[in-house]
C-alpha cells in the first residue's frame, strides 16, 4: 500500500474485554514496530518483527499483551483483560533495510473505561 | 539506561517568530538521531542526522548534531500556525532500538 494503515482509528472497550489492533505495513518493508503512547508521554516500544526472525517482545509490558506477524506481513496487536491503564494511542510504524524510523501509520486510539 | 531529554516542555509564539528545539540524549551506541512532527497521532518524519555539524534543511526548518555535546536543535524560522504541533526527537541505538523523547509541544499563535 502507500502507507502504513491501522485499525481500528479508535477502540472504546469496558475493562476486562479484549481487543485486537491491525497493523497493515509498507508493501515490502520487512520490519515492523508497535509503539505505545499515553497521554503526554514519549513512544514507548512493545514489539519489533524483523522478516522471518523471531520477535523482540521485550517491551511488551505484560503477558496480556501479544503480537503475531502473519505471512511477514499485517500484524496484530492483541491485549487481553483490559485494564485503564492501557489507554494510549497504539502506534505501529514499518522500515526497510537502514533507512531509519520514517514511517508510522495513523494509531489506533485505546480508551478503557 | 540510556535517555533522550527534550527541551522545552512546552512553548508558545507567534506567528513570524523563530524557534528553537533540543534534543540532548545519553545512549551507549549512537547510530543517528531523527526529528518527527506529531499533529495528531501519527509522527512525520521530518530529518535523520548521522554527522556532526551537517545541517539538514527543508524550508523553514532546519537540524544540525553535535555528537561530542550529544545533542540536535530543531530550528523553525517564520512559524506559521500549521507549525503548531508536537516535535518528537529519537535516538537509535542499535540495529532497532529507537529511544524517544517526550515531545516539545509547540503553538503558534496568529
Amino acid at each position: 500500500g502507500a502507507g502504513v494503515s491501522q485499525s481500528p482509528s479508535n477502540k472504546v472497550t469496558e475493562k476486562g474485554k479484549d481487543v485486537e489492533l491491525r497493523c497493515d505495513p509498507i508493501s515490502g518493508h520487512t520490519a515492523l514496530y508497535w509503539y505505545r503512547q499515553s497521554l503526554g508521554q514519549g513512544l514507548e516500544f512493545l514489539i519489533y518483527f524483523q522478516g522471518n526472525s523471531a520477535p523482540d517482545k521485550s517491551g511488551l509490558p505484560s503477558d496480556r499483551f501479544s503480537a503475531e506477524r502473519t505471512g511477514g506481513s499485517v500484524s496484530t496487536l492483541t491485549i487481553q483483560r483490559t485494564q485503564q491503564e492501557d489507554s494510549a494511542v497504539y502506534l505501529c510504524a514499518s522500515s526497510q533495510g537502514a533507512g531509519g524510523l520514517k514511517f508510522f501509520g495513523p494509531g489506533s486510539r485505546l480508551t478503557v473505561l | 539506561e540510556d535517555k533522550v531529554v527534550q527541551s522545552p516542555l512546552s512553548l508558545v509564539v507567534h506567528e513570524g517568530d523563530t524557534v528553537t528545539l533540543n534534543c540532548s540524549y545519553e545512549v551507549t551506541n549512537f547510530r543517528s538521531l531523527l526529528w518527527y512532527k506529531q499533529e495528531k497521532k501519527a509522527p512525520t518524519f521530518l530529518f535523520m542526522l548521522t554527522s556532526s555539524g551537517i545541517e539538514k534543511k527543508s524550508g523553514r526548518l532546519s537540524s544540525i548534531l553535535d555528537k561530542k555535546e550529544l545533542f540536535s536543535i530543531l530550528n523553525i524560522t517564520a512559524t506559521q500556525t500549521g507549525d503548531s504541533a508536537v516535535y518528537l526527537c529519537a535516538v537509535n541505538s542499535g540495529t532497532y532500538k529507537y529511544i524517544f523523547g517526550t515531545g516539545t509541544r509547540l503553538k503558534v499563535l496568529a
